[in-house]
């Protein structure tokens, strides 16, 4: 059965901190790893990896691709605010199938 | 520049009751899909469709229907409200890439429903 797992569920920190979500994946016929970030409506597209050790970056945040462990991770430095949101990643196939994980709610205080 | 337009926005219903969420984009996707989202569950698949006239059941379709009769549009219709869907659902769609690394789906504003 495919499916992706998130951890942690939820996640509280202070504005500034550095957070680090994980993902776990089994997805028959692996094709890519995307990362969402939703705040109270449409998922918006962070970043789609296919390749291992390669890190994706945009500004503070940045994601990495282990295809061996079945594991991606994303991390937000210097957190702000604006940083609260749901962040869901996903495991894609070679028949264009998404297979979502459950989220890391992430809420960052002042 | 519409991307994924989804109707409607809020939505409540009585148990019993039928209707159709509207699904269209003007980005000539060929994949189309349908998820609900409940607290705890993350995004679930409903139906999809790779094309006009081609669709196929995701992980939870019972209760819900779906056609495409054009590249543009897949509506989801719910034939008899059950409460036990009262969820946030999102249509997606995205291009088919066969070979190479793939692509990011594109998702609608979602439609909150309720069923009393």
């Amino acid at each position: 059965e495919d499916k992706v797992v998130q951890s942690p569920l939820s996640l509280v920190v202070h504005e500034g901190d550095t957070v680090t979500l994980n993902c776990s994946y089994e997805v028959t016929n692996f094709r890519s790893l995307l990362w969402y970030k939703q705040e109270k409506k449409a998922p918006t597209f962070l970043f789609m990896l296919t390749s291992s050790g390669i890190e994706k970056k945009s500004g503070r945040l940045s994601s990495i691709l282990d295809k061996k462990e079945l594991f991606s991770i994303l991390n937000i430095t210097a957190t702000q605010t604006g940083d609260s949101a749901v962040y869901l990643c996903a495991g894609a196939n070679t028949g264009n199938q998404f297979y979502f994980g459950t989220g890391t709610s992430l809420t960052v205080i002042p | 520049n519409a991307g994924v337009t989804q109707t409607p926005k809020f939505q409540v219903l009585k148990t019993g009751q039928s209707m159709t969420l509207q699904c269209a984009q003007d980005m000539n996707h060929e994949y189309m899909s349908w998820y609900r989202q409940d607290p705890g569950m993350g995004l679930r698949l409903i139906h999809y469709s790779v094309g006009a006239g081609i669709t196929d059941q995701g992980e939870v379709p019972n209760g819900y229907n779906v056609s495409r009769s054009t590249t543009e549009d897949f509506p989801l219709r719910l034939l008899s409200a059950a409460p036990s869907q009262t969820s946030v659902y999102f249509c997606a769609s995205s291009y088919i890439i066969r070979w190479g690394r793939g692509t990011e789906a594109f998702f609608g504003q979602g439609t909150r429903l309720t069923v009393v």
